[in-house]
């Protein structure tokens, strides 16, 4: 099983350019979730999808939006790329929303973003 | 508002020697806390957990401790490793919702 897998691993965009990024997970999970990680700010989130065909915005959601493609996938698009959006992404995913012991978020590598 | 703040952003412990990691949060809801530890270039990975019925759980080298009165948990690793060098996030949720994370303690084993 590879987990939680990210493309791309490495991006740099100018101001006011577009992406997204994406994610699939082959643990056969109903919930995903977005994350950004900032120096001295910790692990934020971003938005999240409870089960395929919902999503809902995290704590830091301006700026992007989301799209749980199917049960594997979950997208996080940038419309119109910040350099407040330099930061490290990070999808994960649980078989269910708030995953307790084991069955926790499971992450996977990372996405490092730059905007110039 | 940080709902979950780890106040030392970093920690030296000596090999064989006993690491304590400290973590304060605020909502008073929060009923389930984790902690994840997380190596360079890569995700977080779940560590151990604790829910707010019990005030100890412990795995192996690593114990967590919650004493929800002070609103405090703190994670104990003993005896501490080199390979136990990482970053360590605690994090919390409330009735099966989102988790909130703390900024993180990097964490040094010195051999």
């Amino acid at each position: 099983n590879a987990g939680v897998t990210q493309t791309p691993k490495f991006q740099v965009l100018k101001t006011g350019q577009s992406m997204t990024l994406q994610c699939a997970q082959d643990m056969n999970h109903n919930s995903m979730y977005w994350y950004r990680q900032d120096p001295g700010m910790g692990l934020r989130l971003i938005y999240y999808s409870a089960s395929e065909g919902t999503t809902d915005k995290g704590e830091v959601p301006n700026g992007y939006n989301v799209s749980r493609l199917n049960k594997r996938e979950f997208s996080l698009r940038l419309e119109s790329a910040a350099p407040s959006q330099t930061s490290v992404y990070f999808c994960a995913s649980s078989e269910f929303l708030g995953g307790r012991g084991k069955d926790t978020q499971y992450f996977g590598p990372g996405t490092r973003l730059t905007v110039l | 508002d940080q709902q979950v703040k780890q106040n030392s952003p970093s920690l030296s412990v000596q090999e064989g020697r006993i690491s304590i990691l400290n973590c304060d949060y605020t909502n008073s809801m929060f009923d389930y806390f984790l902690w994840y530890k997380k190596y360079p270039a890569e995700g977080p990975t779940f560590l151990i957990s604790i829910s707010s019925i019990k005030d100890k759980n412990e795995d192996g080298r690593f114990t967590v401790f919650l004493n929800k009165s002070a609103k405090h948990l703190s994670l104990h690793i003993v005896p501490s490793q080199p390979g136990d060098s990482a970053v360590y996030f605690c994090a919390a949720s409330e009735a099966g919702n989102q988790f909130y994370f703390g900024t993180g303690t990097s964490l040094t084993v010195i051999p």
